[in-house]
């Protein structure tokens, strides 16, 4: 199994609402990834797990919070979020920097 | 981590090769170059990676300079399906930062 998968493809949310974005690997990797990617734009970092631990944090805004429960699985919890959050959300995994890394479809977020 | 540049664009035709360049003047000796692609409305996907020597997979082939300072990603027959944004990243052996330049849009035509 190579696959990451993403739930749910597609999430509309209001800015009062509180909702989860989930991504699962099954491949045994050890590093975990969440970006945002507006249109026409390349991907850009959120955080970084290692080890189910978060390695990296690039100043996101308190409204995402990460969480890694296990080896396999990565969550993005969302809270208050702005209508600018809109986007599409992507996770990914692999192993150390030598080796490929796996990303899943995405979730499109809308935030109204 | 190292940054990479990338033209913003390029065109190809058809079953023609395609070579697309990459420069990472600041790379270090642990850093992996890798090469990534997304498809319109898709996550991103490997294309290959390397270290010093050239590489070759089903998909494509990658040229190293032998400084290490460019490389450029070979598309041997480019079909409509190559058409993407290519991303170019260096990885650093040592750590899991992955991140993201402004890559380069290929079109094929037909």
């Amino acid at each position: 199994d190579t696959e990451v998968t993403q739930t749910p493809k597609h999430l509309v949310m209001g800015m009062t609402n509180k909702k989860s974005l989930k991504c699962e690997q099954h491949m045994g990797h050890r590093a975990m990834y969440w970006y945002k990617q507006k249109a026409k734009k390349p991907p850009e970092l959120m955080f970084v797990y290692s080890y189910e631990k978060l390695s990296i944090n690039e100043s996101v805004p308190s409204r995402f919070s990460p969480e890694c429960p296990n080896s396999s699985l990565l969550n993005l919890h969302l809270h208050a979020l702005q209508p600018e959050d809109s986007a599409l959300y992507l996770c990914a995994s692999s192993q150390r920097g030598g080796t490929e890394a796996f990303f899943g479809q995405g979730t499109r977020l809308t935030v109204v | 981590d190292a940054k990479t540049t990338q033209p913003n664009s390029m065109e190809s035709n058809e079953e023609e090769p395609v070579h697309l360049p990459c420069n990472h003047s600041t790379i270090s000796g642990t850093d992996y170059i890798h090469w990534y692609r997304q498809l319109p409305s898709q996550g991103p996907e490997y294309v290959i990676h390397g270290l010093t020597s050239n590489v070759n997979n089903r998909m494509a082939s990658l040229a190293i300079a032998e400084d290490r300072k460019s490389s450029t990603l070979i598309l041997h027959r480019a079909t409509l399906r190559d058409a993407a944004v290519y991303y170019c990243i260096l990885r650093d052996y040592n750590n899991n930062d992955m991140r993201f330049g402004a890559g380069t849009r290929l079109t094929v035509k037909p």
